[in-house]
């Protein structure tokens, strides 16, 4: 697609249920991160791929918290039995270039709110 | 410390000044930096990147990078009334992750 593509652009669900968020990167872009970001807070990183290598999971903050990239493309965002604190917006992006000179795209969003 | 800081501000200049943002960084090892650009309820988008010592300029836009005082600052020429937003600094070193910055929030006033 044009862009880094996000889905839900909202999602309010009840603590402790799971939800799910999706990302669609740009089309051909090998690399592809998840960011979370809370209300007056910087960008959180969680998780990144990088074509078939392993993952690093390094800032997930918890083991509620899970990802899995299909086929190169698609990414989901887990999180399991939510609770008040996760609330936040989710970002996703991409990047063509594992090269340390590449910036990324970020989608729009999931903004996720825990009630 | 934190990895990346930035002053929270706001900054306010008023319109068509130089409005100066700046950002210090940790690891030494750093190698390319970022500054973003955020509109309130919007996600970041990229408005320029520096990987060498030195100014690069791109418009209004001016990023300096000074690694041996690890400091990298972006600077808004002509500042206009759509300039108001917060402003992300970003750094890469050698994990393919950028560590973000909290941010400065940038007002500029008729």
């Amino acid at each position: 697609g044009a862009g880094v593509s996000q889905s839900p652009s909202n999602k309010v669900t009840e603590k402790g249920k799971d939800v799910e968020l999706r990302c669609d990167p740009i089309s051909g872009h090998t690399a592809l991160y998840w960011y979370r970001q809370s209300l007056g807070q910087g960008l959180e990183f969680l998780i990144y791929f990088q074509g078939n290598s392993a993952p690093d999971k390094s800032g997930l903050p918890s083991d509620r918290f899970s990802a899995e990239r299909t086929g190169g493309s698609v990414s989901t965002l887990t999180i399991q039995r939510t609770q008040q604190e996760d609330s936040a917006v989710y970002l996703c992006a991409s990047s063509s270039n594992t090269d340390n000179y590449y910036g990324y795209t970020f989608g729009s969003g999931t903004r996720l709110t825990v009630v | 410390q934190k990895e990346v800081e930035q002053n929270s501000g706001p900054l306010s200049v008023p319109e068509g000044a130089i409005a100066s943002l700046n950002c210090t960084y940790s690891d030494r090892v750093s190698q390319s930096f970022f500054w973003y650009r955020q509109y309130s309820g919007k996600s970041p988008e990229l408005i320029m990147s520096i990987y060498s010592n030195g100014d690069k300029e791109d418009g209004r836009f001016t990023a300096q990078l000074n690694k041996a005082s690890q400091y990298v600052s972006l600077l808004i020429r002509d500042s206009q009334p759509s300039d108001s937003a917060t402003y992300l600094c970003a750094v890469k070193g050698g994990g393919n992750k950028l560590t973000f910055g909290t941010g400065t929030q940038l007002k500029v006033e008729l």
